[in-house]
């Protein structure tokens, strides 16, 4: 099990570019999370999906959009790129069945926005 | 609005020291804390804490939640410089939307050889 993924690992844009980072998990889970780590701000939660189709917003989620079309798959989007979203961002999932929210989390993508 | 704060926010100490990392929580609906270490990369689980007041232990690593005070403490003995790293707590709420973590800043320990 290659567990979670994330595409791709780096990423530099300029301001107002636009791009996708995808996340894909392969454990089966229901829930899935995007995160943005800052120095000195610990892991923010942008967007989480409750299962296939369904998705909700986080603690900041301005600036994104996510998409959940299938079950595996979790993609978040910057429609307008800003320097403030030079950022880690971590990608997450977690049974619903679970006795409790034991996330895992993928590698992470190293954005830069010039 | 619920809040998760850890300390210290950094930490230096040498091989074979003893250290305690504090997490304090002021979330509704509780129903777990967890620590997570992060390296270079992605976060990794260490231990889940409930309510119940059971302590856990990790070879090295141990942990245990107070209700009372709403706070947990994460010990690391005879640390190593392997056991560098920022430790995460992370506190689990029921919502009707979903059950989320809610994380603190982080402590980063360095442990000096």
């Amino acid at each position: 099990n290659a567990g979670v993924t994330q595409t791709p690992k780096f990423r530099v844009l300029k301001t107002g570019q636009s791009m996708t980072l995808l996340c894909a998990q392969d454990m089966n889970h229901e829930y899935m999370y995007w995160y943005r780590q800052d120095p000195g701000m610990g892991l923010r939660l942008i967007h989480y999906s409750v299962g296939e189709g369904t998705t909700a917003k986080g603690e900041v989620p301005d600036g994104y959009n996510v998409s959940r079309l299938k079950k595996q798959n979790f993609l978040l989007g910057l429609e307008s790129a800003a320097p403030s979203q030079t950022s880690v961002y971590f990608c997450a999932s977690s049974s619903r069945l679970a006795s409790y929210n034991e996330q895992f989390f993928g590698p992470g993508t190293r954005l830069t926005v010039l | 609005e619920d809040k998760v704060v850890q300390s210290p926010l950094s930490l230096v100490v040498h091989e074979g020291d003893t250290v305690t990392l504090n997490c304090s929580y002021e979330v509704t609906n509780f129903r777990s804390l967890l620590w997570y270490k992060q390296e270079k990369k992605a976060p990794t689980f260490l231990f889940m804490l409930t309510s119940s007041g059971i302590e856990k232990k990790s070879g090295r690593l141990s942990s245990i939640l107070d209700k009372k005070e709403l706070s947990s403490i994460l010990n690391i003995t005879a640390t190593q410089t392997g056991d560098s790293a920022i430790y995460l707590c992370a506190v689990e709420e029921s919502k009707s939307s979903g059950d989320k973590l809610t994380f603190g800043t982080g402590t980063r320990l360095a442990v000096r050889p």
